[in-house]
């Protein structure tokens, strides 16, 4: 069975340019989760959907930040403008139901310059 | 809030050497606690849970065992390899909200390297 997948798994983008990262939850999980994680930092939550509502989305900064999750199934989260603070690792993970274990992707590493 | 504080590494060890990385937890409620390990290169993997006081967690030759009493959940081996050479993340799970809204709180890691 094919993992979360998530691409790029790297960026490079000067501050204030545009960028998305898109994630391929694992096949009938409706939920899908967007972590950030930071440098020396455990992973920190950034929107949880289930299906396509996104049903926790606190710790999101909406300025900028903004995701979609159309028909349920693939998601992407995108930065607008990006700013050089938002150098991390974005991280995608599914799983079949809110209380279920969930499964993470690779990542995808950002560095803005 | 909830929150998760785990032992500052980096951890070095040989090779067949016992391992402790601690883990301690405040929580509003009763949290389900875990163990994620990240391999160079790869995403989060679950390690191990427990859901309840008392409880053991076990997998790949770790363990970890659910202290209501000192909130703490502290992971163990007692022969580390060199491929068990990774980043842990200890978590907690409880319930946010009305419902079954589930998140994942972690610590900072812990980085481990296992020397020959």
């Amino acid at each position: 069975e094919a993992g979360v997948v998530q691409s790029p798994r790297y960026k490079i983008i000067e501050k204030k340019q545009p960028v998305a990262f898109w994630c391929n939850p694992i096949s009938g999980h409706n939920t899908l989760y967007w972590y950030l994680q930071n440098l020396g930092q455990g992973p920190e939550l950034l929107i949880r959907y289930e299906n396509e509502e996104a049903v926790d989305d606190s710790q999101l900064p909406k300025d900028r930040f903004s995701a979609e999750r159309l028909k349920g199934v693939d998601s992407t989260l995108k930065i607008q403008p990006a700013e050089l603070g938002d150098s991390a690792v974005y991280l995608c993970a599914s799983s079949l139901r809110d209380d279920r274990e969930a499964f993470f992707g690779q990542g995808t590493r950002l560095t803005v310059v | 809030g909830n929150s998760v504080t785990q032992m500052e590494g980096p951890v070095t060890l040989s090779e067949e050497a016992f391992l402790t990385i601690n883990c301690t937890y405040t929580a509003t409620g009763y949290p389900s606690l875990f163990w994620y390990v990240q391999y160079p290169g790869e995403g989060l993997q679950l390690l191990l849970k427990a859901t309840k006081a008392d409880d053991k967690g076990s997998n790949k030759g770790f363990e970890a065992t659910y202290r209501k009493e000192t909130t703490s959940f502290h992971l163990e081996k007692g022969s580390v390899q060199v491929s068990d050479s990774a980043v842990y993340f200890c978590a907690l799970r409880i319930r946010g909200g009305g419902g079954s809204n589930y998140k994942l709180t972690f610590g900072k890691g812990t980085l481990l390297t296992v020397n020959p």
